[in-house]
């Protein structure tokens, strides 16, 4: 069955250094992988999404990986600001046509 | 484009009474999903729905809990009997599926259910 790992659950990084997190998956037919940001009271709104064809995406300070043959797959903030700061979900879509989520990361960005 | 539209942001119910959470997918996504945030939690699927069809319904709890998507109108969770471990956060979200994988897959502002 379905199944994604995400690590870790708080981050606190210094305003200015990189955050990283990271999401492991079970299913090797999943095909899309996409991230979220959840501010406070407010609905997830897509930030990046990967595809299965891909390694790499870049958008700004925001970069997502792919390792298919390790099944797991990676946000990367660099700059990071205050504003930054929410919880951070990794999701991956598989044959089932919808969803599967993470357990989120709080990221604190501390100016 | 409107986006997903949920309403009531804010329900408030008595135990007992039922809750019905509505939601309005985007303009030419045909595939609706619920799922529940309880507090300081994440993401849990709840129900996929399309058009009069319930695809996979395996994150809804088998008692008191419904949804549908009807041919006209919005879909709808709808929660009876309602008690105080089923106050959360619910949001809608909606997808067009096209060969090759889901795109677009957006959510609503939610509904915040509080039983009191």
């Amino acid at each position: 069955g379905e199944n994604v790992e995400q690590h870790p659950s708080t981050l606190s990084v210094q305003e200015g250094d990189s955050a990283v997190i990271k999401c492991t998956y079970s299913d090797s037919a999943s095909n899309y992988f996409p991230w979220y940001k959840q501010e406070l009271g407010k609905r997830p709104q897509l930030i990046i999404d990967i595809r299965s064809n891909v390694g790499e995406k870049k958008d700004q300070r925001i970069a997502v990986t792919l390792n298919k043959t390790a099944k797991h797959f990676s946000l990367h903030i660099t700059e990071t600001q205050p504003e930054d700061s929410a919880v951070y979900f990794c999701a991956e879509h598989n044959a089932g046509n919808m969803l599967t989520f993470g357990g989120g990361t709080r990221l604190m960005v501390k100016p | 484009n409107a986006g997903v539209m949920q309403n009531p942001r804010h329900l408030v119910r008595r135990r007992g009474q039922e809750a019905r959470l509505r939601c309005s997918p985007m303009k030419g996504h045909s595939h609706v999903y619920w799922y529940r945030q309880l507090p300081e939690e994440g993401l849990k699927f709840m129900v996929y729905l399309q058009k009069e069809n319930i695809i996979d319904e395996s994150g809804m709890p088998k008692e008191r809990f419904s949804a549908e998507f009807p041919k006209e109108g919005p879909s709808i969770l709808r929660i009876q009997q309602v008690v105080r471990g089923d106050s959360a956060a619910y949001f809608c979200a909606s997808s067009q599926f096209i060969t090759g994988g889901v795109y677009g897959y957006t959510f609503g502002s939610g509904t915040r259910l509080t039983v009191v």
